[in-house]
């Protein structure tokens, strides 16, 4: 079964750079049409879309948050990673991984999810 | 970038009704709409794909209908477990996929 499993900091200091780390199983990050990306949700907000990243390498971000987002993959440890730079409390969320299917290419499996507060 | 309007912003029912959801966006997005069901504390649940289609395991009573920019979820009688917050998403506007604000159904 597919699973997904976010790790990193709970606590950032402002300005610093935050990584996270997606670490999944039950599929292949090789197979066609199969991507990660992550989601993240302020504390009683909505949902936001972060960035996407493609078995082929092929690489989407949120055009507001571009020029702070890199997304990366490792096929052979099955893990995806993100970093945001420059944080700012208001980046305080939980933040997702989450698997997008080659059928659905919708957010069909999700992490748990893990909190990140930005405070100095 | 598109945006969803979802509404409303809360809904209050009771077990057994009828609930209509409603996600518009603000450009078309053709069918590439898709609806989540998150409970507190917990990651949100794909629901419906493109428009019309239920995910795996998601019962019958769960439907989603629309195309271009006005979209529904309906559930046709409602389970206690309905009871939680539901999000639009589209993908059609590549390379942003987008959220709608959420609507939150609470038990009346």
């Amino acid at each position: 079964q597919i699973t997904l499993k976010e790790s990193g900091p709970t606590l950032v200091k402002p300005t610093q750079t935050l990584t996270l780390t997606c670490t999944f199983s039950g599929f292949s990050l090789s197979t066609s049409g199969v991507g990660v990306g992550w989601i993240r949700q302020p504390p009683g907000k909505a949902l936001e879309w972060l960035a996407l990243i493609y078995w082929d390498d092929d690489k989407r971000y949120s055009p507001s948050l571009k020029s702070r987002l890199t997304i990366t993959k490792d096929t052979s440890k099955n893990q995806v990673v993100l970093t945001m730079t420059n944080m700012d409390p208001v980046d305080t969320a939980t933040y997702y991984c989450a698997h997008s299917g080659a059928t659905s290419l919708y957010f069909d499996y999700w992490g748990q999810g893990t909190l990140v507060t930005v405070s100095s | 970038e598109i945006v969803l309007t979802q509404s409303p912003a809360t809904l209050s029912l009771s077990p057994g009704e009828r609930a209509t959801l409603s996600c518009r966006a603000s450009q078309s997005v053709s069918s590439y709409l898709a609806w989540y069901q998150q409970k507190p504390g917990q990651a949100p649940r794909l629901l419906i794909y493109d428009a019309s289609n239920r995910a795996t395991g998601i019962p019958a009573r769960f439907s989603g209908s629309g195309s271009g920019t006005d979209f529904t979820l309906t559930i046709s009688s409602l389970e206690p477990e309905d009871f939680a917050v539901y999000y639009c998403q589209q993908r059609s506007n590549w390379p942003g996929y987008t959220f709608g604000q959420g609507t939150k159904l609470e038990i009346k």
